[in-house]
Parts: structure tokens; C-alpha cells; sequence
């Protein structure tokens, strides 16, 4: 089982409408979340990060974190052609000092316009 | 931006070269973490630095090896390069312990 696991997608939504992108994780003591937009061709641009159970807004996103079931997800509304881009989910992971970001394979998100 | 930079933007090796990748972290961050992002795929963690030495290493092999500097600058080296080490290496800086990585514009890698 991989330890973040995301639909590659790609999801294709009109401009306009609401996308829906989900991230599920294996290790039980995750306590860090984070979502990372990349275009193609670019670097990973931190989006929202999440910590505690429930919704956190900023602007048109929305990260929704259920611990229990061990689910991340992140809401575009009014979702726009410039939002088109790969959406990468990423679970903080303990070293012995600091931490690493443990990635999914990312969700291609096609906003049609 | 995020204050992360990285050199050379790209790179064209031969299989059994070795490479060295360059990264600044943004000002005062003291931690860099080192991402190897093959096509298609999530960025996977190769090791990470604090106060020049390494601090956890992903499943990566001893040919892939790296240097913090005391300015926090940091290298990563490849020896011995393989086809499949073709790929987009990221840097991310941080503060130690701090919940956040910001990434710099990647190196992107060809071996042939």
C-alpha cells in the first residue's frame, strides 16, 4: 500500500463549477498535511496546509481533514482555466530532527473553459 | 517566489557521469531537503540537511550524497549516473522543525 494515495485523474471540470481532489494516507500518526498546485514544467507551490480535523478556507480553496479515515481533500470553487494544473498531496513524516513531505503521484485537474 | 534557488536550471549528463546540483535556501531557513520528481510521479524525499549535516535520508543509494555549507547552501551529488536518475531535483527549505517546505525552481536532470 502506497503511503499517499491520490486519483491521477485527470479530473476535468467547467470553468465555473466546484473540483474535488482526495488524498487518502496510511500512517495513523500523520498529524501534517499539505497541498501543492505544480503547472507543468514548474516546481510545487504550497497551497494549503492543515493540521486538525474539519475545513480550512483561503480564498476559493478549501482542505478538509478527517483523521478517523485517514482522508485529505482539497475544494476549488469557481475553479478557473488558470487553476489547471497538477495537485500534489503531501503527509509530514517524522525524522529524528525535523520532518520530510511524503508525496502522492499527484491529481491532473483540466478546468475547461 | 519563494527565495529558493537552484543551478543549473538544466542539465544533459551521460550514463556514468557524475552531476552536482546547487541549491541557496531562503533567507534564514537553516534545513534543506532534497526531492528527486521523475514524470508522472510525486517528488520523493532523498535527505535532508540541518547545520551541515545530513538528518534522514530517503531509499536512495550512497551514490547520491550532499553538503550543507554554513551559509545553509546546500549540494547534492550523483555519481555514477544512471538512466533512471533522469528526472526534476528539488530543493526545499525550512526552518528546523518548522511545518513548512518551500521549493525552488528545480534542476531537471537528463541522462543519455
Amino acid at each position: 500500500q502506497k503511503e499517499v494515495e491520490q486519483n491521477s485523474g485527470p479530473l476535468s471540470v467547467p470553468e465555473g463549477a466546484i473540483a474535488s481532489l482526495n488524498c487518502t494516507y496510511s500512517d495513523r500518526v500523520s498529524q501534517s498535511f499539505f497541498w501543492y498546485r505544480q503547472y507543468s514544467g514548474k516546481s510545487p507551490e504550497l497551497i494549503m496546509s492543515i493540521y486538525s480535523n474539519g475545513d480550512k478556507e483561503d480564498g476559493r480553496f478549501t482542505a478538509q481533514l478527517n483523521k478517523a479515515s485517514q482522508y485529505v481533500s482539497l475544494l476549488i470553487r469557481d475553479s478557473q482555466p488558470s487553476d489547471s494544473a497538477t495537485y500534489l498531496c503531501a503527509v509530514k513524516s517524522a525524522l529524528e530532527y525535523g520532518n520530510k513531505l511524503v508525496f502522492g503521484a499527484g491529481t491532473i485537474l483540466r478546468v475547461k473553459s | 517566489e519563494t527565495g529558493v534557488t537552484q543551478s543549473p536550471t538544466h542539465l544533459i549528463k551521460t550514463r556514468g557521469q557524475q552531476v552536482t546540483l546547487r541549491c541557496s535556501s531562503q533567507s534564514g531557513h537553516n534545513t534543506v531537503s532534497w526531492y528527486q520528481q521523475a514524470l508522472g510521479q510525486g517528488p520523493q524525499f532523498i535527505f535532508q540537511y540541518y547545520r551541515e549535516e545530513e538528518n534522514g535520508r530517503g531509499n536512495f543509494p550512497p551514490r547520491f550524497s550532499g553538503l550543507q555549507f554554513p551559509n545553509y547552501s546546500s549540494e547534492l551529488n550523483v555519481n555514477a549516473l544512471e538512466l533512471d536518475d533522469s528526472a526534476l531535483y528539488l530543493c526545499a527549505s525550512s526552518l528546523w522543525q518548522g511545518e513548512t517546505q518551500y521549493f525552488g525552481p528545480g534542476t531537471r536532470l537528463l541522462v543519455l
